[in-house]
């Protein structure tokens, strides 16, 4: 099993271009999250799924959007990038309820300039 | 304001010496996950504890989960390079349904 793998592992964008980051589980996992890490600020959730066709917004939603089209993929849009979006996005997943463990991609290094 | 806090933030060590990271928040934590994540890569499971006054161990490192279950404490024995990355804590905090992390802490060994 490949676990969880995220697609591109680095980008660089303009500001105002825009990109879709894929994220893929094999894992038949139901959860799925996208999260942005920054320097001292940990991870933050930025959208999450609780199944294939579901999203919800997290705590730093505004400027992207997401997609669960599939139960093994989980889709970040950044339809208009902002240098402020400059950062490591991490994908992870996880089967259900009954566990709060995630199991991490290795994530995207994006820089928008 | 981070509802988990991380202290210290980054930390450097000589080889061989022991060192702990602190993961503390307001409120009674329910299930708090140790991640480790080295450059480029993405985070690593280490431990899991749910119950206060749990502890649980890895090779040279060792979990604790104090009583009131607001804080733990992640411990390093006899440091070595392969121990250096950044050390994250996430919790089900009270209240939440999901995991919050704290900032993390960067861990350097020098030999």
């Amino acid at each position: 099993n490949a676990g969880v793998t995220q697609t591109p592992k680095f980008r660089v964008l303009k500001t105002g271009q825009s990109m879709t980051l894929l994220c893929a589980q094999d894992m038949n996992h139901e959860y799925m999250y996208w999260y942005r890490q920054d320097p001292g600020m940990g991870l933050r959730l930025i959208h999450y799924s609780v199944g294939e066709g579901t999203t919800a917004k997290g705590e730093v939603p505004d400027g992207y959007n997401v997609s669960r089209l599939k139960k093994q993929n989980f889709l970040l849009g950044l339809e208009s990038a902002a240098p402020s979006q400059t950062s490591v996005y991490f994908c992870a997943s996880k089967p259900g309820t009954g566990t709060y463990e995630q199991y991490f991609g290795p994530g995207t290094r994006l820089t928008v300039t | 304001s981070q509802e988990l806090e991380q202290s210290p933030q980054s930390l450097i060590v000589q080889e061989g010496k022991n060192l702990t990271i602190n993961c503390t928040s307001s409120k009674t934590l329910y299930g708090l996950y140790w991640y480790k994540q080295k450059y480029g890569e993405g985070l690593i499971f280490l431990m899991m504890l749910q119950k206060g006054g749990e502890e649980k161990s890895h090779e040279k490192i060792t979990a604790k989960l104090d009583e009131k279950k607001q804080q733990s404490s992640l411990h390093i024995t006899a440091s070595q390079p392969s121990h250096a990355g950044i050390y994250l804590c996430g919790a089900v905090i009270q209240g939440a349904q999901k995991l919050v992390f704290g900032q993390g802490t960067r861990l350097t060994i020098n030999p």
